[in-house]
């Protein structure tokens, strides 16, 4: 079963300050989405990255695949209250029909 | 922009009673999906469908049956709601056949806060 897990689980931090996600797994992606979900609202593309090695930036966060595609992370370089929500990666498992979400981090950006 | 648009933000029903949960698409996408997002579990799939009349079930359809008979909607079917089902449902499509290749970004309504009494 292919799993994508996701690090840390909760986070919560001063505006301002630099953070990152992590989302590992054993098996490879063909490629990876990351997900930004506000309360009450479904998830909403942030980007997709697809060449291992590749580091892709959309304003303050910057998101970057490994090298082997088996796992990608998220940085965001002073955080704002804005940012808070819910982060999750996702990605095709490959030889299936099953798209795979990552187990999530919660983000609370405090003013 | 692609929309995905679902039936209904906030749903009330009573155990027993028979829920239709609609969603619509406007982009003409092959692929669609029901999930249903609960604390500490995550988004699970419910049903999915690649074509039109064409179903396939996911990793809980225990309960829930779906249909499309039109390419831009897929509906969920709760046939006998129970208090168990009381859950955030998300419906997405997305417009490429399972890792053909760069585009598989699976598109999100707002979802539909279902609650069972």
């Amino acid at each position: 079963t292919q799993l994508l897990e996701q690090s840390p689980q909760f986070l919560s931090i001063q505006e301002g300050e630099n953070l990152t996600v992590y989302c590992n797994s054993s098996s490879v992606f063909s490629s990876l989405q990351w997900y930004r979900q506000e309360p009450g609202e479904g998830p909403v593309l942030l980007v997709t990255v697809v060449t291992g090695g590749e580091v892709k930036k959309l304003k303050r966060l910057t998101f970057q695949f490994g090298d082997a595609r088996k796992d990608s992370s998220l940085h965001i370089t002073a955080a704002q209250p804005g940012d808070t929500g819910l982060y999750l990666c996702a990605g095709w498992g490959s030889g299936t029909y099953k798209y795979i979400f990552g187990t999530g981090t919660r983000l609370k950006v405090l003013a | 922009d692609v929309k995905v648009t679902q039936s209904s933000r906030y749903l009330v029903k009573r155990t027993g009673e028979k829920v239709f949960l609609e969603c619509v698409q406007d982009m003409d996408h092959e692929n669609m999906f029901w999930y249903r997002q609960d604390p500490g579990l995550g988004l699970r799939l419910i049903y999915f469908s690649y074509d039109v009349k064409m179903k396939e079930k996911g990793d809980i359809p225990e309960g829930y049956s779906v249909s499309r008979e039109k390419k831009e909607r897929f509906s969920l079917i709760l046939e006998s709601a129970s208090t168990n089902q009381t859950s955030m449902y998300l419906c997405a499509s997305s417009p490429d056949r399972a890792g053909s290749g760069f585009t598989d970004t699976q598109y999100f309504g707002p979802g539909t806060r279902l609650t069972v009494l």
